[in-house]
């Protein structure tokens, strides 16, 4: 056990499906990330919530939404996503200080059909 | 802008030999350095970190890093490695203005034979 929980740990869904990714973290952290690890490309940063307030969005599409309801809760809203999606989402969290570094959960594997 | 460069994207090496992983970066300001480990099927795992002092960092699992600022580098090594040491390696920087931003490098996929 990381700190960091994802569910589910597998999703596979269709292309007109909505699904949400959880992530939650009772570390007592205050910034939240969301990450795409695609086979064969470097780790994607996609969102960043600092005290529940997105600061980065880095490009992603709007068919990825994500939600912080508070500091220890992160979801990624998914719809009409593409087969291109299918890849490992994972979550991490961080206490907002350098030398902690960042908790990463074990990841959500979706494949998109 | 920061960048990180793992110059091998896999490294095969039979049990108890050393290993050399590779990590290169470039930032114009000054920078904090991480190695992860991902074990498959598992999210990433802190290896160890360089922050300031000694160059020479110690981590987890007998492995090490050094920081080679004229050359921006921050190689991880191990004197001997275990089949359980098989996994994929990821070197993050982290510049210091960056708002406790990460930046990975793409990976390296280290394949411990027997």
């Amino acid at each position: 056990e990381t700190g960091v929980t994802q569910t589910p740990r597998h999703l596979v869904m269709g292309m007109t499906n909505k699904k949400s990714l959880k992530c939650e973290q009772h570390l007592g952290h205050n910034a939240m990330y969301w990450y795409k690890q695609s086979a064969k490309k470097p780790l994607e940063l996609m969102f960043v919530y600092n005290f529940k307030e997105q600061t980065e969005n880095n490009s992603v599409p709007s068919r990825f939404s994500p939600e912080c309801p508070n500091s220890s809760h992160l979801f990624l809203h998914l719809h009409t996503l593409q087969p291109e999606d299918s890849a490992l989402y994972l979550c991490a969290s961080s206490q907002g200080r350098i030398d902690y570094g960042y908790t990463f959960g074990s990841g959500t594997r979706l494949t998109v059909v | 802008a920061q960048s990180v460069t793992q110059l091998d994207s896999q490294v095969p090496v039979f049990e108890e030999a050393p290993v050399e992983l590779r990590c290169n970066y470039s930032s114009s300001v000054s920078v904090y350095l991480f190695w992860y480990v991902q074990y498959p099927n598992q999210g990433l795992q802190l290896l160890l970190k360089y922050l300031s002092g000694s160059t020479l960092v110690k981590g987890i699992n007998g492995f090490e890093a050094e920081f080679n600022k004229s050359q921006t580098s921050f190689h991880l090594r191990k004197p001997s490695v275990h089949i359980s040491d098989t996994a994929e390696y990821f070197c993050a920087v982290m510049e210091n203005n960056a708002g406790n931003m990460l930046t990975f490098g793409g990976g390296t996929r280290l394949m411990v034979k027997p």
